[in-house]
């Protein structure tokens, strides 16, 4: 069965370092997501991506965050000057439709900022 | 404002009891319900969602407009049903996660 893929499976980075999280998403989903999940935490919805480009975000998406797709199959999340309160577990999901279809999710990254 | 809310971080049962894992959402339109599973060391998979009313591993949940609630329950609890269990609210391509509740199913 096919599933989200993500790497690294964790990643320590110093503060104020630029980290780039990847994603392949289900061949032939549309719609893609970052969630992230700080410990002891609820998961966070963080930005939706359709058609090249973001569809809704979060307010905790703000200018340091941004999503790309580079090409057919990845689906990056960059952090331009991390913080310590980006530590975190960071997923990204995939789905066929919009709303109501169901969204698959990666194992995640954990990111590490020291 | 979209929340979820599941009252309970963790719960404990023993295995063959019956298991009810509760939630409450608030929102202003047709909700869109979900229940995420994470298994020890397993990514998130979904379980089951509102509209499909289906029963999955013995899971069914029922949507309460009245209470605005959304509980999981099951009538015999297994001991693989120890995990992390989410309800989720889908709103505007999003998913709105609750806490989360930890499930124990004793022997």
């Amino acid at each position: 069965e096919p599933e989200v893929t993500q790497t690294p499976s964790h990643q320590v980075t110093q503060m104020g370092q630029e980290v780039i999280l990847r994603c392949v998403p289900i061949s032939n989903h549309l719609y893609f997501y970052w969630y992230r999940q700080i410990l002891g935490q609820k998961v966070e919805f963080l930005v939706s991506f359709y058609n090249n480009e973001i569809s809704e975000k979060s307010e905790i998406f703000d200018d340091q965050f941004s999503v790309e797709r580079p090409d057919g199959s990845n689906f990056t999340l960059k952090i331009r000057s991390t913080k310590l309160e980006d530590s975190a577990m960071y997923f990204c999901a995939s789905s066929v439709g919009g709303s109501f279809y169901e969204q698959y999710f990666g194992p995640g990254t954990r990111l590490t900022v020291t | 404002a979209q929340r979820v809310t599941q009252p309970e971080k963790l719960l404990s049962v023993f295995k063959g009891a019956p298991v009810e894992l509760k939630c409450n959402y608030s929102y202003s339109g047709s909700p869109e319900l979900f229940w995420y599973v994470q298994y020890s060391r397993q990514r998130l998979q979904l379980l089951l969602r509102h509209i499909s009313r289906e029963s999955i591993k013995g899971f069914t949940a029922d949507l309460n407009k009245g209470e605005t609630s959304f509980h999981l329950k099951k009538p015999f609890a297994q001991e693989e049903d120890s995990a992390m269990y989410y309800c989720a609210l889908m709103g505007a391509q999003k998913l709105v996660f609750g806490q989360g509740t930890r499930l124990t199913i004793n022997p």
